[in-house]
């Protein structure tokens, strides 16, 4: 049972790239959320996800976009990477809606625009 | 946009000290309030999720208290040992969010052998 995997664990990408990141969960959650960590910030909501097919903007989603193609993988892309996405990136899933449980992350994705 | 707030930002102690600190969040449509462990290079574990006003969980040498009326939760940690140091989030889950949280900005603990 591997959780929630997210790949790459690092990334440099230049000013104007793209980069998909991605986020695969086995515990068949349904709900998925995309979150950018900064220092002396807390973990800002980017994107989420109720299931298979269903997404929508969390607090931060300028700059990104999400798809939920099957209900194990919820990735997230990059366009045009500027300075201000340098941050880390965590995937998250939980149990279905009524069930009342804690969050499982991945490990993360440092990225650094340059 | 949800305030959730936590404080101290940081905090030292010796071994075998006894902290607590505070996570105060909204109090209408409350739904659950979450405590996470998070060690550095690693990702954030759950460590309680707490739904009811008055409850209070425990895990080993960790305790987490909740008042929903008037929006606060304390996490108080007995006897610190050294691989306690960790930052501790919490996050607020309101009541139509969709499992969505909002997460305060962590208290940092270094506990100092």
């Amino acid at each position: 049972n591997a959780g929630v995997t997210q790949t790459p664990k690092f990334r440099i990408l230049k000013i104007g790239q793209s980069m998909t990141l991605q986020c695969t969960q086995d515990m068949n959650h349904n709900y998925m959320y995309w979150y950018r960590q900064d220092p002396g910030m807390g973990l800002k909501l980017i994107y989420y996800s109720v299931g298979a097919g269903i997404t929508d903007k969390g607090e931060v989603p300028n700059g990104y976009n999400v798809s939920r193609s099957t209900t194990e993988d919820f990735p997230l892309r990059l366009e045009l990477a500027a300075p201000s996405q340098t941050s880390v990136y965590f995937c998250a899933s939980t149990l279905l809606e009524g069930q009342v449980g804690g969050y499982t992350f991945g490990s993360g994705t440092r990225l650094t625009v340059v | 946009i949800l305030n959730v707030e936590q404080s101290p930002q940081s905090l030292h102690v010796q071994e075998g000290d006894s902290t607590n600190f505070t996570c105060s969040f909204p109090s209408s449509n409350f739904y659950a309030l979450h405590w996470y462990r998070w060690e550095t290079a690693k990702s954030p574990e759950a460590l309680f999720v707490m739904t009811l006003n008055g409850d209070e969980k425990k895990k080993g040498r960790i305790s987490a208290t909740l008042n929903t009326k008037e929006g606060y939760s304390y996490l108080y940690i007995k006897g610190s040992q050294p691989e306690d140091s960790a930052t501790y989030l919490c996050a607020f889950r309101g009541g139509t969010s969709y499992g969505k949280l909002t997460f305060g900005q962590g208290t940092i603990l270094t506990v100092h052998p």
